[in-house]
C-alpha cells in the first residue's frame, strides 16, 4: 500500500513570494489533515478535510493561507504572500476511520519551507 | 494543564538501557491519546492510540500506559537500540474545541552505542 505522498520535499523562497504544497493521501482515506510544525514546537493543525468538505480550519491564517481538496482526493496548501514566520515543515496526514479521533494518522514525509 | 506537555525535552540513553518519558494532557473532555515516533528524514509513524483509563499497549520493546483521570501517559522502551533514536510525539483528542489532535513538543531520544 502506497503511503501519503507530498511534494516538494524542500522549498526555499523569499518573503512575500508564494508557494504551494501538494498531498496525495492513502487511497480510500476520507480524512485529510495539514499540520504546520515550526522548529522546537509540536505539529499544529491548520486544516482538516472530510472528503472534500472542511471540518476545521480555525487555526488557518486565512489572510495568507488557503487549502483545497478537489474531488475528495489530492489536496494543495498555498501560502501567499509568505512571511519569515512561515518557515516550517508542512505535514500532510490521512486517516481511514470515520471516527477520526481514535484512528491513527498516516503522515507524509513533509515539505520543509524556508522563507528568507 | 491546558496544553499537551511532554518531558523530558531530550534524553540521551546508553544502548541496552531502558527508559521512559511522560505526556501530560488536560483530563477534562478526554477522548483519545496518540503516540507517534518521528525519525529524522522520515514520516511520523503511529505507535499507539489509547482511549480507556488504565489502558496498556505494547509493540515489541515499546509499551505505553494511560491514566485519563490524572491526565498522563507514559511511554517505555526496554533495552534501547540505536534504531529507537527519534522524536516521540504524543497528541490528544478532546471532546470539545477543535477536532484536530493537539500535539506536545515531543521528546527527542538519542541512543548512544
Amino acid at each position: 500500500e502506497a503511503g501519503v505522498a507530498q511534494s516538494p520535499r524542500y522549498k526555499i523562497i523569499e518573503k512575500r513570494q508564494s508557494v504551494a504544497f501538494w498531498c496525495n493521501p492513502i487511497s480510500g482515506h476520507a480524512t485529510l489533515y495539514w499540520y504546520q510544525q515550526i522548529l522546537g514546537q509540536g505539529p499544529k493543525l491548520l486544516i482538516q478535510f472530510q472528503n472534500n468538505g472542511v471540518v476545521d480550519d480555525s487555526q488557518l491564517p486565512k489572510d495568507r493561507f488557503s487549502a483545497e481538496r478537489l474531488k475528495g482526493v489530492d489536496s494543495t496548501l498555498k501560502i501567499q504572500p509568505a512571511k519569515l514566520e512561515d518557515s516550517a515543515v508542512y505535514l500532510c496526514a490521512s486517516s481511514a476511520r470515520m471516527d477520526w479521533k481514535t484512528g491513527e494518522l498516516f503522515f507524509g514525509e513533509g515539505s520543509r519551507l524556508t522563507v528568507l | 494543564i491546558l496544553n499537551v506537555e511532554q518531558s523530558p525535552q531530550s534524553l540521551h540513553v546508553q544502548e541496552g538501557d531502558s527508559t521512559n518519558f511522560t505526556c501530560s494532557f488536560p483530563s477534562s473532555n478526554f477522548y483519545a491519546l496518540h503516540w507517534y515516533r518521528w525519525e529524522t528524514a522520515k514520516s511520523p509513524e503511529a505507535l499507539f492510540v489509547m482511549t480507556l483509563n488504565g489502558d496498556e499497549k505494547k509493540k515489541g520493546r515499546i509499551s505505553a500506559t494511560l491514566n485519563t483521570k490524572e491526565g498522563y501517559s507514559y511511554l517505555y522502551i526496554k533495552g534501547s537500540q540505536p534504531e529507537d533514536s527519534a522524536t516521540y510525539l504524543c497528541a490528544e483528542y478532546s471532546g470539545g474545541g477543535a477536532d484536530g489532535l493537539t500535539f506536545g513538543k515531543g521528546t527527542h531520544l538519542i541512543i548512544q552505542p
